[in-house]
């Protein structure tokens, strides 16, 4: 089962800047919360990962609130490309193996 | 770099036939996944390798799925035989031993009737 909430859909205005949250409320201590894409007909795209800190890259920020329960993704500066569904991913750690525990993402709009 | 290759793209089959798909990771990566994706839901993992031996199949039907990665680079996931519900896209993605992020490829969708 997935151990991460995400709203199903979420609009936003090309150029602003788009923040996707997630709920992850019973994330584990050694757990990282992970962010990939899926534009139309393509894979997945890794986008970020986080445990505690902040982190970002050239593509986006990940806040990770100080309880750990609940994170979000910043796109700072949407474009229409950035349309796709974002997936918050807790990766979890099995007996031999991490494993990426998927929901059922968040369908982002970008819109001129 | 070259990305991770899958073939063939779209498949078509009638329930009770077989089907497999081929997946080429990328050069040098040691991990190979096998996910399915059933439309409007995220990735499940299939059975993940580590260079020719398997790590977790613990969700692979395998009283109808079975997959193999003989040499530790490329990879084949066989369906036999298939039913309806297994509509889906099939993904292959790979990492580097010990690595954050995975890479996808394109994915094969297979349509049962």
């Amino acid at each position: 089962d997935a151990k991460t909430t995400q709203p199903p859909s979420m609009d936003c205005a090309e150029g602003r800047a788009a923040n996707l949250p997630c709920n992850h409320s019973t994330i584990s201590g050694n757990e990282y919360v992970y962010w990939y894409r899926q534009i139309h007909s393509q894979g997945p795209q890794y986008i970020i990962h986080g445990l505690k800190n902040n982190e970002t890259n050239e593509m986006a920020s990940l806040i990770i609130t100080e309880d750990r329960k609940s994170s979000t993704l910043i796109l700072p500066h949407a474009t229409l490309r950035d349309t796709a569904v974002y997936y918050c991913i807790v990766r979890v750690t099995g007996r031999s193996n991490y494993q990426l525990i998927w929901g059922a993402g968040t369908k982002l709009i970008i819109k001129p | 770099e070259a990305g991770v290759a899958q073939s063939p793209r779209y498949k078509i089959i009638e329930k009770r036939q077989s089907v497999a798909f081929w997946c080429n990771p990328i050069s040098g990566h040691a991990t190979l996944y096998w996910y399915q994706q059933i439309l409007g839901q995220g990735p499940k993992l299939l059975i993940q390798f580590q260079n020719n031996g398997v790590v977790d199949d613990s969700q692979l039907p395998k009283d109808r799925f079975s997959a193999e990665r003989l040499k530790g680079v490329d990879s084949t996931l066989k369906i036999q035989p298939a039913k309806l519900e297994d509509s889906a896209v099939y993904l292959c993605a790979s990492s580097q031993a010990g690595g954050t992020e995975a890479f996808f490829g394109q994915g094969t969708r297979l349509t049962v009737v």
